[in-house]
């Protein structure tokens, strides 16, 4: 079973700042939280990856709350190419994938 | 740097028939995961290599899937006999040394299956 929850779909539009949160209640301690963007037709690519607090790199931002219940994953100024779908992990081995987020970015 | 490859990218076989994909590693990376979507559904965990051993084979569905990665390289996985619902797409990844589950896993494009 999935150990994360983030919604299904979400919208915008070009330019904009998108933030998707992620509920993770039980993570283990040891647990990292990694996010990935897949395409149609491709694999899943990593994005970042977090234990807590705030990290960025060139494509994105990962904000974990000292509880680390949750976690945002936020991309600024999207574009059309940035369509794809979202997944929150729990990564302590082996990733487990939920449904994850179907982004659409629209012109 | 050359990524991870699968082969075939898309199979199509009948019920009862073998199928073999199979999947390189990047170079070097000792970890090597398994993982397939089939009906749409979500991405699940098959088996994971730590060079030639099994570390964990805890999602493979049943004894008809038989994977294997002699010399630590690449990896087959042989599905003996195929079932309708075997169909789906089979990824495979790949991450550095190390037992950790923190490091990157690398995602190949994936075997599409078709079982008729």
């Amino acid at each position: 079973l999935a150990k994360t929850t983030q919604p299904i779909s979400m919208d915008s539009y070009e330019g904009q700042e998108v933030n998707i949160t992620c509920s993770h209640n039980n993570i283990a301690t040891n647990d990292y939280i990694t996010w990935y963007q897949q395409f149609p037709s491709q694999g899943p690519r990593f994005i970042i990856q977090g234990y807590k607090t705030k990290v960025t790199n060139e494509v994105a931002s990962l904000f974990i709350p000292a509880d680390r219940k949750s976690s945002t994953l936020s991309l600024p100024r999207v574009s059309l190419s940035d369509t794809a779908v979202y997944y929150c992990l729990e990564q302590g081995g082996k990733l487990i994938f939920g449904q994850g987020t179907e982004l659409s970015v629209k012109p | 740097e050359a990524g991870v490859t699968q082969f075939p990218s898309h199979s199509v076989i009948e019920k009862g028939q073998t199928v073999t994909l199979r999947c390189d590693p990047i170079s070097g990376h000792d970890n090597l995961y398994w993982y397939r979507r089939v009906m749409g559904k979500e991405i699940k965990f098959l088996l994971h290599f730590v060079k030639e051993s099994k570390q964990d084979e805890s999602g493979m569905p049943n004894n008809r899937f038989l994977a294997e990665r002699t010399g630590g390289t690449y990896s087959t996985l042989k599905v003996q006999p195929a079932e309708l619902e075997d169909s789906g797409v089979y990824f495979c990844a790949s991450s550095q040394q190390g037992t950790s589950g923190f490091y990157e896993q690398y995602f190949g494009p994936g075997t599409r299956l078709t079982v008729t």
